[in-house]
C-alpha cells in the first residue's frame, strides 16, 4: 500500500529565511504528487503538483517543490517566507486517476517575526 | 462556478445524535470523496463515488453511511453520532481521468 511520510511534525522559521518541508513516498510506480497548504480554520489549497515531466515544479505564493524519484521524495520549498505562510502543509500522492489521494500527517510551519 | 461547497461549516452534535453533511459541486465532476482529518494527522477516505448510484468504502467507513443520487450531491450520513466521530469533514471531487481533487472548505464537527 502506498504511504507519505512528512518526518517534520513542526517546523519554525524566521521571517525572510528559506524554508524546506520533507516529503518522502512509498509507492512501487511514481505516483501523482501533490502540496497543499491549509490555513488555520481553513479548507486545503492546493499549492503545487507533479504528474511528470521536469522534476522541479513551480507552484503558487512562491514555492516550488523537487521530485527526485531516486529518492522517493517530493520536497516543498521557498525562498523568502512571509508571515502569512504560517500553516500545516500536506503532501499527497495519486497512484492513479480516480483513486483516494493519501496524505502525510502535515507539517506545521511557524514564522517568527 | 462555486466549486465544491459544504454545509454546515461547524456543527456540534450529543452522543446517539445523527446528522448529514452536504456537499455539493458544480464541475459535472463524475469522482466524489469524503475524507476526515483528525487533529495532527492527515485526510483519511470514508467513502467515495465514481458516479450517481455507485459509491464504495475508504478507508475508515465505519459510522458512515452515503448515496449519490445525482451527479452534483454526495451527502455523508452520521447515524450514531460518537466522540471519535469528532473530526474536520472535506468533501472532494474530481473528473474521469483527472489525477487533482478539488476540496470543499470543510465542515467541523464536534460530538459531545
Amino acid at each position: 500500500a502506498q504511504s507519505v511520510t512528512q518526518p517534520d511534525i513542526h517546523i519554525t522559521v524566521s521571517e525572510g529565511a528559506s524554508l524546506e518541508l520533507r516529503c518522502n513516498y512509498s509507492y512501487g510506480a511514481t505516483p501523482y504528487l501533490f502540496w497543499y497548504v491549509q490555513s488555520p480554520g481553513q479548507g486545503l489549497q492546493l499549492l503545487l503538483k507533479y504528474f511528470s515531466g521536469d522534476t522541479l515544479v513551480q507552484g503558487i505564493k512562491g514555492f516550488e517543490a523537487e521530485f527526485k524519484r531516486s529518492q522517493s521524495s517530493f520536497n516543498l520549498r521557498k525562498p523568502s517566507v512571509h508571515w502569512s505562510d504560517a500553516a500545516e502543509y500536506f503532501c499527497a500522492v495519486n497512484k492513479a486517476a480516480g483513486n483516494k489521494l493519501t496524505f502525510g500527517g502535515g507539517t506545521r510551519v511557524l514564522v517568527k517575526p | 462556478n462555486a466549486g465544491v461547497t459544504q454545509t454546515p461549516k461547524f456543527r456540534i452534535l450529543k452522543i446517539g445524535q445523527s446528522m448529514t453533511l452536504q456537499c455539493t459541486q458544480d464541475m459535472n465532476h463524475n469522482y466524489m470523496y469524503w475524507y476526515r482529518q483528525d487533529p495532527g494527522m492527515g485526510l483519511k477516505l470514508i467513502y467515495y463515488s465514481v458516479g450517481a448510484g455507485i459509491t464504495d468504502k475508504g478507508e475508515v467507513p465505519n459510522g458512515y453511511n452515503v448515496s449519490r443520487s445525482t451527479t452534483e450531491d454526495f451527502p455523508l450520513r452520521l447515524e450514531l453520532a460518537a466522540p471519535s466521530q469528532t473530526s474536520v469533514y472535506f468533501c472532494a471531487s474530481t473528473s474521469e481521468g483527472q489525477p487533482e481533487q478539488f476540496f470543499g472548505p470543510g465542515t467541523r464537527l464536534t460530538v459531545l
